[in-house]
């Protein structure tokens, strides 16, 4: 059973700090890695894609890939309360996505 | 350009019937997949069209079906509906073959079964 773990929060950051949201995977064939943002009664939203390690940098988002822990993470910059939201962490291997569950954040005034 | 387009939007259904979704990619998208999303399970993959036809399947039973169609568009077919097919059902579409990843959804197909 191929799982994508995240911790489901809430994680709650003020206004202008850095949120840092987790993602662990167990496929180790796992290829391509990828961030979307989902508002509450909307769909996911593509952020950020990675397909090698390092780093990644787009705007305020940057995601960071280690392939050896099986770790990808997604950093956001000056947080802002419009980047409340759940997101979710995506892992595609050979055959089908597997998404994990999200985590929730909250960015408050 | 046009998203994803899928409908209808909400529906209501009895145990036993059967329901019919329909999605529209991106232009210019070939690959069309859909998900299940419920809070307890969260976003769960169905299957996933190219070239009118099925290259992946998830773990979900017969009763669920899709089909793709020449132009793209898709539908998916849930046969004898359950308490515990009430989900939120999204498409989406993706420029590239089977495999590429990234995902654009549609604003998805929320099913409640009475």
């Amino acid at each position: 059973q191929k799982e994508v773990e995240q911790n489901s929060g809430p994680l709650s950051v003020p206004e202008g700090a850095i949120a840092s949201l987790n993602c662990t995977y167990s496929d180790r064939v796992s290829q391509s890695f990828f961030w979307y943002r989902q508002y509450s009664g909307k769909s996911p939203e593509l952020i950020m894609s990675i397909y090698s390690n390092g780093d990644k940098e787009d705007g305020r988002f940057t995601a960071q890939l280690n392939k050896a822990s099986q770790y990808v993470s997604l950093l956001i910059r000056d947080s802002q309360p419009s980047d409340s939201a759940t997101y979710l962490c995506a892992v595609r291997g050979s055959y089908i996505p597997t998404f994990g569950r999200g985590t929730s954040l909250i960015v408050h005034p | 350009k046009a998203g994803v387009t899928q409908t209808p939007r909400y529906l209501i259904k009895t145990r036993g019937q059967q329901v019919t979704l329909s999605c529209s990619p991106i232009s210019g998208h070939r690959s069309v997949s859909w998900y299940q999303q419920t809070p307890g399970q969260g976003l769960q993959f169905l299957f996933e069209y190219f070239s009118e036809t099925q290259r992946n399947k998830g773990n979900f039973p017969g009763r669920f079906s899709g089909r793709q169609f020449s132009n793209s568009r898709s539908e998916m077919n849930v046969s004898t509906l359950e308490l515990g097919d009430s989900a939120l059902y999204l498409c989406a579409s993706s420029l590239g073959q089977v495999g590429t990843g990234e995902l654009f959804f549609g604003e998805g197909s929320r099913l409640t079964v009475l």
